[in-house]
């Protein structure tokens, strides 16, 4: 079993919609969570992070956190074209200091 | 504030041919990771830094991999030989560590490309 999975996508919505992004993690220690972003040829860069059940906002987006079901979920309001990336989900288990990272999802934003 | 810095952006060398990437990380951050990511993958932790000392290196292929971080500042990877397996991004990040890195995850540097022929 993977430590972080997530669907591969691709994933399409249309300009202004809501993406929503998920993905689950086996260990139910981890601790920390996080959201990455990667456009093509690039490297990842740290969008959000989560440590406590239930929701975080930061502009368009929303972390979503539920350790019970040990899953965490991205919801990016208003989706425009520049947010077309694939989106990676870390998760830091709460033995030592590494993100285990999912495969990513790509998402694409129709004009 | 200079991010993470990699070099070369890109490298294509020919199988068993050895090949070294270079890493500076952002100044005051004492872990320095190396990750490899290999198309359509995420990235998978090669090791790991505390200052100079490695404090994990489980998933380096010590065979033919090995990595240095002298004075715990910079760091080297190196491959030797190369296959063609090998090919893939290889990024460095950095962060506080302790438990300062929980808000600031990880900054990683621009990769390096490997291309193995």
């Amino acid at each position: 079993q993977k430590e972080v999975e997530q669907n591969s996508g691709p994933l399409s919505v249309p300009e202004g919609a809501i993406a929503s992004l998920n993905c689950t993690y086996s260990d139910r220690g981890s601790q920390s969570f996080f959201w990455y972003r990667q456009y093509s040829g690039k490297s990842p860069e740290l969008i959000m992070s989560i440590y406590s059940n239930g929701d975080k906002e930061d502009g368009r987006f929303t972390a979503q956190l539920n350790k019970a079901s040990q899953y965490v979920s991205l919801l990016i309001r208003d989706s425009q074209p520049s947010d077309s990336a694939t989106y990676l989900c870390a998760v830091n288990k709460k033995t030592g200091n590494q993100f285990y990272f999912g495969t990513g999802t790509s998402l694409t934003v129709i004009p | 504030e200079a991010g993470v810095v990699q070099s070369p952006r890109y490298k294509i060398i020919e199988k068993k041919q050895p090949v070294a990437f270079w890493c500076n990380p952002i100044s005051g951050h004492n872990t320095l990771y190396w990750y490899r990511q290999n198309l359509g993958q995420g990235p998978e932790l090669l090791i790991r830094y505390e200052n100079e000392e490695a404090v994990d290196d489980s998933q380096l292929p010590k065979d033919r991999f090995s990595a240095e971080r002298l004075k715990g500042v910079d760091s080297t990877l190196k491959i030797q030989p190369a296959e063609l397996g090998d090919s893939a991004v290889y990024l460095c990040a950095s962060s506080t560590g302790g438990l300062l890195y929980l808000d600031s995850g990880y900054t990683f540097g621009s990769g390096t490309r490997l291309t193995v022929v």
